[in-house]
């Protein structure tokens, strides 16, 4: 079964509107990354945030992490339609080395 | 730097037969992760290299093997190939486990 599960799986948006993704995860964590993906070819590393850090940001990127309910979020702010993609949480279960992925949240964005 | 280089990109085989997929991995790391996609799904973990170690594998059979090379590059074996290996398969290097990750573009198999 699926460490990350994301939420929504679909979400269609216009340019300019904030896009707003969800992931949940099951066991302890040493770290949960967001990733990009375009076409079904490479993934492209958005954001690390720690399990001791609540809050990160990069660009128009927000990337919050609550230990406590075991879910992050991650917010795209003033999207644009070259931000069309699948969007992966992945976490790093503590102790361990093995990234697990969640199922993505396919993103469109309408010019 | 040219990144994380996987080859072939494409790869059409037989049902039975084997296959080998390359990685080189970014310069600077020594960790390498393989995973296997399937349309419309996440990544799925498969093994990952450190020091031409097998470090963690996931929940993949036998036919599954890698190997690392001293100079960190990466195999990924499968043998007996089924029509369900056909997938996106993605190599992953890090400087270490606590860091992000780097992509390859993927491999892209078709067992037919």
């Amino acid at each position: 079964s699926q460490q990350g599960e994301e939420d929504p799986q679909a979400l269609s948006i216009q340019e300019g509107e904030n896009a707003t993704m969800n992931c949940s995860y099951k066991t302890s964590i040493n770290n949960l990354q967001w990733y990009r993906q375009n076409s079904g070819r490479g993934l492209v590393h958005l954001i690390l945030i720690r399990s001791n850090e609540r809050e990160k940001h990069s660009g128009r990127l927000r990337v919050t992490l609550d230990t406590s309910k075991k879910s992050s979020s991650l917010l795209i702010t003033a999207s644009r339609a070259a931000d069309t993609a699948s969007y992966f949480c992945a976490t790093v279960l503590t102790g361990g080395f093995k990234t697990i992925f969640g199922a993505g949240t396919r993103l469109f964005v309408k010019a | 730097d040219a990144g994380v280089t996987q080859s072939p990109t494409h790869l059409i085989k037989t049902r039975g037969q084997q296959v080998t997929l390359r990685c080189s991995p970014k310069s600077g790391h020594d960790t390498v992760s393989w995973y296997q996609q399937a349309l419309g799904q996440g990544p799925q973990f498969i093994f990952q290299y450190y020091e031409e170690e097998e470090r963690q594998r996931g929940n993949f059979p036998d036919r599954f093997s890698g190997h690392q090379f001293p100079n960190y590059s990466s195999e990924l074996n499968v043998n007996a190939l089924w029509l369900g290996d056909s997938a996106l398969y993605l190599c992953a290097s890090s400087p270490d486990r606590d860091t992000e990750a780097f992509f390859g573009q993927g491999t892209r198999l078709t067992v037919v």
